[in-house]
């Protein structure tokens, strides 16, 4: 099976900042690709697909990007209702696996 | 307005066995397919099983296979996940969540139901 990594595991970045966030695919995946948000204490919410399509809603400085075995999640500006734990999953082919998560916080 | 509930979780013994139900509603459910995500207390989502629209095609993941087997009733717009020989390891909760498209990408989520393992 293929396996799903993230990093860094946690970050804590100020408000304003750019922040990248790293998943790694043990094989290539091509572009099936899922980011999700989880903020404390709720459901997880789709933020892409595709590697890069952002969800209707979804501020636009969220992006992604990759394709193959590596991909990021850019926020662009971080702001306060940014804090959660972000995932990528991947859908090419069951098991459809989810990342470890990165912990992201204000500085 | 579009929901998913899921119903059916609480306290087991070690060995023993319960039936999540996952009711949906606002949207043609017999059209989507579906699927069970879970996640440990203080862990990240762990995706457990899924299943077609039309119920033929099912899919688990390693830690479940032989103990566990998803179903759904389009008649009655729920989904169901029998658990069987619960383990320790099992203690989650469990969310349902629809196929939004073609893929394997969810977009519509339940709020969760805790399911515990312990004597």
């Amino acid at each position: 099976d293929i396996q799903m990594t993230q990093s860094p595991s946690s970050l804590s970045a100020s408000v304003g900042d750019r922040v990248t966030i790293t998943c790694r695919a043990s094989q290539g995946i091509s572009n099936y690709l899922a980011w999700y948000q989880q903020k404390p204490g709720k459901v997880p919410k789709l933020l892409i697909s595709a590697a890069s399509t952002l969800q209707s809603g979804v501020p636009s400085r969220f992006s992604g990007s990759g394709s193959g075995t590596d991909f990021t999640l850019t926020i662009s500006s971080l702001q306060p209702e940014d804090v959660a734990t972000y995932y990528c999953q991947k859908y090419k082919g069951a098991p459809f696996t989810f990342g470890p998560g990165t912990k992201v916080d204000i500085k | 307005e579009v929901h998913l509930v899921e119903s059916g979780g609480g306290l087991v013994q070690p060995g023993g066995s319960l039936r999540l139900s996952c009711a949906a509603s606002g949207f043609t459910f017999r059209s989507y397919a579906m699927t069970w995500v879970r996640q440990a207390p203080g862990k990240g989502l762990e995706w457990v099983s899924a299943i077609s629209d039309s119920g033929g095609s099912t899919y688990y993941a390693d830690s479940v296979k032989g103990r566990f087997t998803i179903s759904r009733d389009n008649s009655k717009n729920t989904m169901y996940l029998q658990m069987n020989s619960l383990r320790a390891e099992d203690t989650a909760v469990y969310y349902c969540a629809n196929r939004a498209t073609q893929n394997w990408y969810f977009d519509l989520w339940g709020r969760g139901m805790l399911v515990i393992v312990s004597s």
